[in-house]
């Protein structure tokens, strides 16, 4: 089956710095590669999302990088801010299936 | 229109018991999938149903069921509890595209198992 793997597990940044959170698929037959948002007790929200007929797609401050050749893609998150911070999920699925493969977190932390 | 809702939001139970939990989706969408979130295994796909039927299944013991009604609503169970059923458990719903692609899935906001 499909296995996600994300860097970092932690990562603390600097008001106004950038973010970058990578993760690697191993199913070339993944099509589609959201990315949650979730703050302490609170529900995975989905910030972006990139479908594998796109390389690149920008939605403000984050942005999200697709390299099917290499099967790895990143969420890239500039000028961040404290409510930035949050643990930042990735994840993959193939087909239509509504069956989501998700990276272990990334805990982000913006220091003020 | 409002979120996915689940209830309970908290649950305990003790071992061998067992429990259902509710998931009720955004208005309009049809599929329903079910993940249980721990510290030790973080998110994990448990199932997916859309039209009362069980479209797609993780690697969880047969313990683990649901179901589906006409009003898309949808219902897990788990049968004989142990205590590393303990976890978050997320419904998330989508729409049903056509075509062959995915849709957004927009996550409840859990129901926290504890097992004793």
């Amino acid at each position: 089956g499909e296995n996600v793997e994300q860097h970092p597990s932690t990562l603390s940044v600097q008001e106004g710095d950038s973010a970058v959170i990578k993760c690697t698929y191993s199913d070339s037959a993944s099509n589609y590669f959201p990315w949650y948002k979730q703050e302490l007790g609170k529900r995975p929200q989905l910030i972006i999302d990139i479908r594998s007929n796109v390389g690149e797609k920008k939605d403000q401050r984050i942005a999200v990088t697709l390299n099917k050749t290499a099967k790895h893609f990143s969420l890239h998150i500039t000028e961040t801010q404290p409510e930035d911070s949050a643990v930042y999920f990735c994840a993959a699925s193939r087909g239509s299936a509504r069956q989501l493969t998700f990276g272990s977190g990334t805990q982000l932390t913006v220091l003020p | 229109k409002a979120g996915v809702t689940q209830t309970p939001r908290y649950l305990i139970k003790t071992r061998g018991q067992q429990v259902t939990l509710s998931c009720s989706p955004i208005s309009g969408h049809r599929s329903v999938s079910w993940y249980q979130q721990t510290p030790g295994q973080g998110l994990q796909f448990l199932f997916e149903y859309f039209s009362e039927t069980q479209r797609n299944k993780g690697n969880f013991p047969g313990r683990f069921s649901g179901r589906q009604f006409s009003n898309s609503r949808s219902e897990m169970n788990v049968s004989t509890l142990e205590l590393g059923d303990s976890a978050l458990y997320l419904c998330a719903s989508s729409p049903w595209g056509s075509g062959g692609v995915v849709d957004t899935q927009y996550f409840g906001p859990g129901t926290r198992l504890t097992v004793l």
